[in-house]
């Protein structure tokens, strides 16, 4: 079974710049997460989809921070612009709706980013 | 924020020792779940515990919750380098799931 897919794997960019990353989440799973985890910290909740629809946004700074997930399959998290404090990895993960690992997480490799 | 809190932040052991980290979480759970994350990569689902669990095991890994102090804790029995890595636990399930701060074991061979 293909795991979650994401790209490009490293980013840098310089401040006000903006970017795009990209996720396949694995066939099947309806949910898909971004998280941001800084250095040193914990993975931080930025957006939720539930097939092609919003969950959960209440973290996502919407200033400059978009997502979307066309079609209920592959997403998109945009910056525009870029701050340095941005510099992070980004976590793509998804998971079943229904099932016995319903409530399990599969993460992809994640996206460093680093802002100049 | 963070809901979990984990400590100690680092641990570093002989391999074959235990590894024994905690996390501690503020609002009520209807489970909590470990995760690990080696270097560079994404992370992947160790184990699930629910709350009306107190104990379980898989394979190496022991798990316990106690509900009535907002805590858990993971064991990792005889270590090995392979296992040098962070660990998180995480709440939520289903909706908004948070995680802690980590803790980072590193075990020498």
């Amino acid at each position: 079974e293909a795991g979650v897919a994401q790209s490009p794997r490293y980013k840098i960019i310089e401040k006000r710049q903006s970017v795009a990353f990209w996720c396949n989440p694995i066939s099947g799973h309806a949910t898909l997460y971004w998280y941001q985890q800084i250095l040193g910290q914990g993975p931080k909740l930025l957006i939720q989809f539930q097939n092609n629809g919003v969950v959960d946004d209440s973290q996502l700074p919407k200033d400059r921070f978009s997502a979307e997930r066309l079609k209920g399959v592959d997403s998109t998290l945009k910056i525009q612009p870029a701050k340095l404090e941005d510099s992070a990895v980004y976590l793509c993960a998804s998971r079943f709706t229904s099932g016995r690992y319903q409530e399990t997480q599969y993460f992809g490799p994640g996206t460093r980013l680093l802002v100049l | 924020s963070q809901q979990g809190e984990e400590d100690p932040q680092a641990l570093s052991i002989q391999e074959g020792e235990n590894a024994t980290m905690n996390c501690s979480y503020k609002t009520s759970i209807n489970n909590l779940q470990w995760y690990r994350q080696n270097s560079g990569r994404g992370l992947v689902h160790l184990i699930l515990i629910r709350s009306n669990e107190r104990e379980k095991h898989s394979g190496r890994l022991r798990v316990t919750l106690d509900t009535s102090k907002k805590s858990s804790s993971l064991l990792i029995t005889a270590s090995r380098a392979a296992d040098t890595a962070s660990y998180f636990c995480a709440t939520g399930g289903y909706q908004k799931v948070t995680f802690g701060t980590g803790t980072k074991l590193q075990v020498i061979p």
